[in-house]
């Protein structure tokens, strides 16, 4: 199976951290993503996990796989209005092919 | 470096019609990936493809739908005598080889079709 699946919304203030959490049923995934879609705009690649990692931190951006149980999450730190967005976790299909498989997105509200 | 540049950015078409959407990908990238995204659902693989070949298709539905990458010029994404259910936003992704990671999106085509 391919199916991504993750929260539809999440509204959080600002400073507090958000946590966005993705369950995926292919265990065979070697890379896992965390995209993020502004209104009207592509995605951009806010970071990936290799698979035989369990977490993996990038300024206010953390990372954790839970590969016995499929779940990745999504941690951002003290959220700023600017993360308002989509965030989509994806893994990819198989290999290193560009081919990947979006979860439907969640939307990260933040009030002030 | 320019980015991954779609246009156009808005497409309306009425039923019936063609619609084509073109795709630049990013200065030395050779390969590039068609997505869909329908309203309030993640993308969805179409299409992928390098310099005048079609790699992989299992994304694309059986008729009405075509994709192209040229020698010269941009990829094109034609759909033919267009529905409403065709009416999403289609993105482009590039990158400079097999390589998940080096995957850049472009801003999206939103096909709108009346």
């Amino acid at each position: 199976g391919e199916d991504v699946e993750q929260s539809p919304f999440l509204s959080v203030r600002e400073g507090d951290s958000s946590v966005i959490n993705c369950t995926y049923t292919d265990s065979s995934s070697t890379y896992l993503y965390w995209y993020k879609q502004e209104p009207g705009a592509g995605l951009q690649l806010l970071t990936y996990i290799f698979s035989n990692m369990d977490m993996k931190q990038d300024q206010r951006l953390t990372v954790l796989l839970n590969k016995k149980d499929k779940h990745l999450s999504l941690r951002i730190a003290d959220t700023q209005t600017g993360d308002s967005a989509i965030y989509f976790c994806a893994h990819a299909a198989s290999g290193n092919t560009g081919k990947l498989i979006f979860g439907q997105g969640t939307t990260l509200q933040v009030k002030p | 470096n320019a980015g991954v540049m779609q246009n156009p950015r808005h497409l309306v078409r009425r039923r019936g019609q063609e619609a084509r959407l073109r795709c630049s990908p990013m200065k030395g990238h050779s390969h590039v990936y068609w997505y869909r995204q329908l309203p309030e659902e993640g993308l969805k693989f179409m299409v992928y493809l390098q310099k005048e070949n079609i790699i992989d298709e299992s994304g694309m539905p059986k008729e009405r739908f075509s994709a192209e990458f040229p020698k010269e010029g941009p990829s094109i994404l034609r759909i033919q005598q267009v529905v409403r259910g065709d009416s999403a936003a289609y993105f482009c992704a590039s990158s400079p080889g097999q390589s998940n990671e080096k995957l850049f999106f472009g801003s999206g085509t939103q096909l709108s079709v009346l």
